[in-house]
């Protein structure tokens, strides 16, 4: 079956750095993607890993290694808006989104 | 304006009611999506269109039907209600082929049945 994988949640201060992991196993891979979700609203999304390797984008990061079914979004100088559920995504060979339960990041002053 | 309008944004009705949700979108995608979250579970997609004329059923279909009036409108209908259909439904569209585009999603519609 297909199985995405991440902490049901986090806790980090704020100004600090956390990184937020997620491993996955599906049916072909054709990308990654990651998304911030606020208590309520819509998911909207952060970034999108198809090869090895980082990709940054401001505060954001994230990280794939496909050979080990592995990625990270890293996020630095915490912002008390950043308090958030991620969801990690794949897309697997029939160009479907697979979700993972997604991680609630908590900021703490 | 939202790119992505869904209506009604709060419901809340009784079981063995038929209930229909609504999504518009001004994006010009061709693909449009229909998924219900639920706590501590991720995203699951119930039914998916890539146009028009291609409707597909998701990992979760059954007590769902769904119609494609256009290709800026995908309505979710639940037949007959259940409370176990209680749950946050998002529509989300994506452009067509291209590897690597993201879905946009609309603000959500918050159902509970009774």
């Amino acid at each position: 079956g297909q199985n995405i994988d991440q902490p049901t949640e986090m806790t980090a201060t704020e100004g600090a750095i956390v990184q937020i992991n997620c491993t996955y196993q599906t049916s072909g891979f054709n990308g990654l993607f990651w998304y911030q979700q606020h208590a309520g609203e819509a998911p909207t999304f952060l970034s999108y890993n198809v090869l090895d390797g980082l990709e940054e984008k401001g505060r954001f990061s994230s990280f794939l290694s496909r050979s080990k079914g592995y990625s990270y979004l890293l996020l630095k100088e915490l912002q008390m808006k950043d308090s958030a559920s991620y969801l990690c995504a794949v897309m697997d060979s029939n160009y479907q989104l697979i979700w993972g339960a997604g991680t609630k990041l908590i900021i703490k002053p | 304006d939202a790119d992505v309008t869904q209506t009604p944004r709060n419901r809340i009705t009784k079981t063995g009611k038929r209930i229909m949700l609504e999504c518009s979108q001004t994006k010009g995608h061709d693909r449009m999506y229909w998924y219900r979250q639920d706590p501590g579970l991720g995203l699951r997609l119930i039914y998916y269109s890539f146009d028009v004329k291609d409707i597909n059923k998701g990992e979760i279909s059954d007590g769902y039907s769904v119609s494609r009036q256009a290709q800026a409108k995908f309505s979710l209908s639940l037949e007959s209600a259940i409370p176990n259909q209680t749950a946050l439904y998002f529509c989300a569209t994506s452009p067509g082929k291209e590897v690597g585009q993201p879905q946009h999603f609309g603000d959500g519609t918050r159902l509970s049945i009774l």
